[in-house]
Formats: C-alpha cells, structure tokens, sequence
C-alpha cells in the first residue's frame, strides 16, 4: 500500500457525461500527479499540482480539469466524456518537487469506461 | 520533450533466470524512477535512482547519467516478477514534467 488513496475504483458511463475522480496524497506530501494510462498511449502525464497550485501540465485535454484543494486532496474532472478517455487514470504523490528528491508513489487508479 | 525508450519491449522467462532491462534518455536528468505494474494494474516502486547503483534484494539498478542510460537486473526470476517495467525520467533545469517509458513486458513461467 503506497498510502495515495483513489476513488472510484471503477467508474463507467456513457458518452457526453461528466465525471470526478478523487485522490488523497501520502501523509505529508504536498504534490500530486495526474496521469492517464491507455493500451495505444501508454502512461501519458495530464497535470501537476504543488500545495494548491498547478506546477506543470502535460498533455491535458481542454475538456479535463483538475485542481488541489487546501486539505491537498486533489480532483480530475473530465468532461464532455468520449470513448477514446477510456482508460486507467492514475494518481502519484511525492513530497516536495523542488528539492530534487521527488520520488513518486501511486494510487491503484480509477479505471473509466465510457460506453 | 525528452524521449524515453526501453528495451527489449518483452521478455520470457523461466523461472530462476537473470535478466537485465535497459532504460535510455535523450536529456540529463533530474529524476529517475523503476516501477513495477503487476497484472492488477497497480504500480510499485522499485527504485528512486537518478544516479549510482541500489540494490532490493533479487533486483538491483544502476543508473549512468552522464551516459544516460539506466538498468534495471533482476536475478533468480519468479512468477510473481512477471508484470510491465516502466523507467520514469524528469528532465533537468526546473522541469517538473515527468515522461515514462513504453515500458518492458514481462513473463515468467514455472
């Protein structure tokens, strides 16, 4: 157990919809990772918060927002759901980015499934 | 972006025999990361090594920066070594993105 916790575990829906995906870090750490794992993508880097603000960002989609609230705990939505943001989405944690020492530790993932 | 490649993209063995994974990078780097995917999909660090040589018990890493160029051993295989290997690299200069390999499929039979 990596101690970032994901929820929902499963998660399916239709086309259109709009969804939330939660993550909370490790005790103590203050950045979290989004990443989305597909079969033809692989594992992909979406976004990046660092204690509340958003610290780097990867390959996002417009539809796809994310942010980290004050308790650290941090939020996915994606919106406008299509069959191709089928996928394992994944959250990571680490402690402080920039020191250099930034050991990411991952969640067991959300897996969406849009039908 | 810095590019990533891994090799070989799979790999079967028996059990009980070495084998070594290759992890190469385009760009210095920061941060250098091992993870193990086991067959439930989770991911499970294995070793932080941006540089030197770690050992855990059957699996060692070393890392080579200014070659740039990390290896991954993993000695005396088991079933449960079977899974996907992926290199996670940050790039240097205040970069904070992260870029991860393709990842080395593996098999071990019994």
């Amino acid at each position: 157990d990596s101690g970032v916790t994901q929820t929902p575990k499963h998660l399916i829906t239709a086309t259109g919809q709009r969804v939330t995906l939660r993550c909370s870090p490790r005790s103590g750490d203050l950045s979290v990772y989004w990443y989305q794992q597909s079969l033809d993508q692989g594992l992909q880097f979406l976004i990046q918060y660092y204690n509340g603000e958003e610290r780097a960002k990867g390959n996002i989609l417009e539809r796809f927002s994310a942010q980290q609230f004050p308790d650290l705990h941090s939020e996915l939505n994606l919106s406008s759901l299509e069959l191709g943001d089928s996928a394992l989405y994944f959250c990571a944690s680490s402690f402080d980015p920039g020191l250099h020492y930034n050991e990411q530790f991952f969640g067991p993932g959300t897996r969406l499934t849009v039908l | 972006g810095i590019q990533v490649e891994q090799s070989p993209p799979d790999l079967i063995l028996q059990e009980g025999a070495n084998s070594t994974l290759r992890c190469n990078f385009s760009d210095s780097v920061n941060n250098l990361q091992w993870f193990h995917q086991n067959p439930w999909g989770q991911l499970i660090n294995l070793f932080y090594i941006p540089s030197g040589t770690k050992q855990n018990g059957r699996l060692s890493a070393t890392t080579v920066a200014t070659e740039r160029y990390s290896l991954l051993y993993i000695s005396s295989s088991q079933t449960t070594d079977s899974g996907v290997y992926f290199c996670a690299v940050e790039r240097g200069g205040g970069s904070y993105i992260p870029t991860f390999g393709r990842g080395t499929s593996l098999i071990v039979h019994p």
